[in-house]
């Protein structure tokens, strides 16, 4: 059974629509993640998680929010969606920041 | 801050081939951290492929290798023989106790061509 599972798999947005996007680990990590993915830049880290109730900025959190509301969920919230985010987006969890960190299958954004 | 630069995609190999795929890295903060290939095969989410955490040993897994080295600062990823099943999205990263979250590269495309 997959400990890192993601819901939507696959989403159509509209412009200025608000998008949630979830994240459920079985691992018991502490840290989580939310990256998404795009031709010629690879992964980013959009915002991470240390444990329940606390989230931070990563590299790109501009138009994104996230909630932490337990060890095991962890959502990514687009408040106002732009044709810009449309992407791929991966969950993961990690023990640590030296550990392997364990990916979610991905959503699928697309926004029109 | 700490990166990692990998070898540009889409690498186009054919089958039974050798591949390299380059991989260095900068730790501003620790010398040793720990050193990460990852694999995303189509349609699914990333996976570990190989870690190595002490400078100087090698990583194997599924017929790929690759060495830590701390003095070129490299941990390129290697096959002797490739299968079309290698096909995939590579990534190398690095994590490091003093950093808030692992570095990526940027990732390449691997398609192996029969």
């Amino acid at each position: 059974e997959a400990a890192v599972t993601q819901s939507p798999r696959n989403k159509v947005a509209v412009t200025g629509g608000k998008v949630t996007l979830s994240c459920n680990q079985t691992n018991n990590h502490n840290n989580m993640y939310w990256y998404r993915q795009d031709t010629g830049h690879g992964l980013r880290l959009i915002h991470y998680s240390y444990g329940a109730g606390s989230t931070e900025k990563g590299d790109i959190p501009d138009g994104y929010k996230a909630s932490r509301p337990s060890q095991e969920n962890f959502s990514l919230i687009l408040e106002l969606a732009t044709p810009s985010q449309t992407s791929v987006y991966f969950c993961a969890s990690g023990e640590t920041v030296q550990d392997t960190q364990y990916f979610g299958p991905g959503t699928r954004l697309l926004v029109l | 801050g700490d990166s990692v630069t990998q070898t540009e995609g889409p690498v186009t190999v054919s089958e039974s081939e050798s591949l390299i795929i380059n991989c260095t890295y900068s730790a501003t903060s620790i010398a040793y951290p720990n050193l990460f290939w990852y694999v995303r095969y189509p349609g699914e989410g990333l996976q570990l492929l190989l870690k190595v955490i002490t400078a100087g040993q090698k990583g194997s897994s599924r017929g790929f290798e690759a060495t830590y080295n701390k003095e070129t600062t490299s941990f390129h990823l290697q096959k002797a023989s490739v299968q079309e099943s290698d096909s995939a999205v590579y990534y190398c990263a690095l994590g490091d106790n003093s950093g808030t979250y692992q570095r990526f590269g940027t990732g390449t495309k691997l398609q192996v061509v029969p």
